[in-house]
């Protein structure tokens, strides 16, 4: 399958400093991506769904100016956690959506994930 | 709104038997795309199989593969032969085929065991 790598795989932050995570699809162009949270144990929270040049779509709940999303081009997106605190510690995991040719419809690929801890 | 839901929080399976994860899910739409993704303790997700809604024959890669009983929302995932690299958590997932930046709709997980 199509490989979406994520970097880096694990951040340690102090309190109050940024953090970014790069999220780059290698063999295809994605239009689409989409950042997700995982709490331990837990499934996939969807963040926000990112469209390449334009702004990203946050879901209910999730702070557009706490979590800023750039989709620059059609293979990079980045999520930068903005003044990290202890509670944004946390997996985030980006995906990427490839479109199926004329087999129609389209797959999502996933990170490998980071591990935020904010100390 | 679509649901996903996955009522075995954990199952266990002996080394090369067989295993059935179930899945059923909420929704109003014909047309649409459903998944089993895998995620092993490394935590990266890996697809193992897709079923586009329209299609009547059940999909089958290798040793996975799903019982898609549309009318009764319900899409399980078998697998054949187990074995210990099977272990993980396995997602069940919904996405609709109407837009093209509908994101996927998870399921809370099914955790497998595979006993050596």
């Amino acid at each position: 399958g199509a490989v979406v790598s994520q970097h880096p795989s694990r951040v340690i932050c102090k309190s109050g400093t940024s953090v970014k995570i790069e999220c780059r699809s290698l063999d295809f162009q994605a239009t689409t991506m989409f950042w997700y949270r995982q709490f331990p144990k837990k499934s996939l929270m969807l963040m926000a769904t990112s469209n390449e040049g334009s702004k990203a779509t946050y879901e209910q709940g999730v702070e557009k100016d706490k979590f800023l999303i750039n989709h620059a081009s059609l293979t990079l997106s980045t999520l930068t956690v903005t003044s990290a605190h202890p509670e944004d510690s946390s997996f985030y995991i980006c995906s990427a959506r490839v479109v199926l040719g004329e087999a129609g419809g389209n797959i999502q690929y996933f990170g490998a994930g980071t591990r935020l801890s904010v100390l | 709104a679509q649901t996903v839901t996955q009522s075995q929080p954990e199952m266990s399976v002996q080394e090369a038997e067989t295993v059935t994860l179930s899945c059923t899910y909420d929704t109003s739409e014909s047309d649409y795309y459903l998944f089993w993704y895998k995620q092993p303790p490394s935590r990266q997700m890996i697809l193992v199989i897709r079923q586009e809604a329209y299609k009547q024959q059940n999909a089958t890669e290798n040793r996975f593969s799903v019982n898609f009983q549309k009318a009764a929302k319900s899409f399980s995932l078998k697998i054949s032969d187990s074995q210990l690299g099977d272990a993980a958590m396995y997602f069940c997932a919904y996405r609709s085929a109407n837009s093209g930046n509908t994101p996927l709709v998870f399921g809370k997980g099914t955790r497998l065991s595979v006993i050596a």
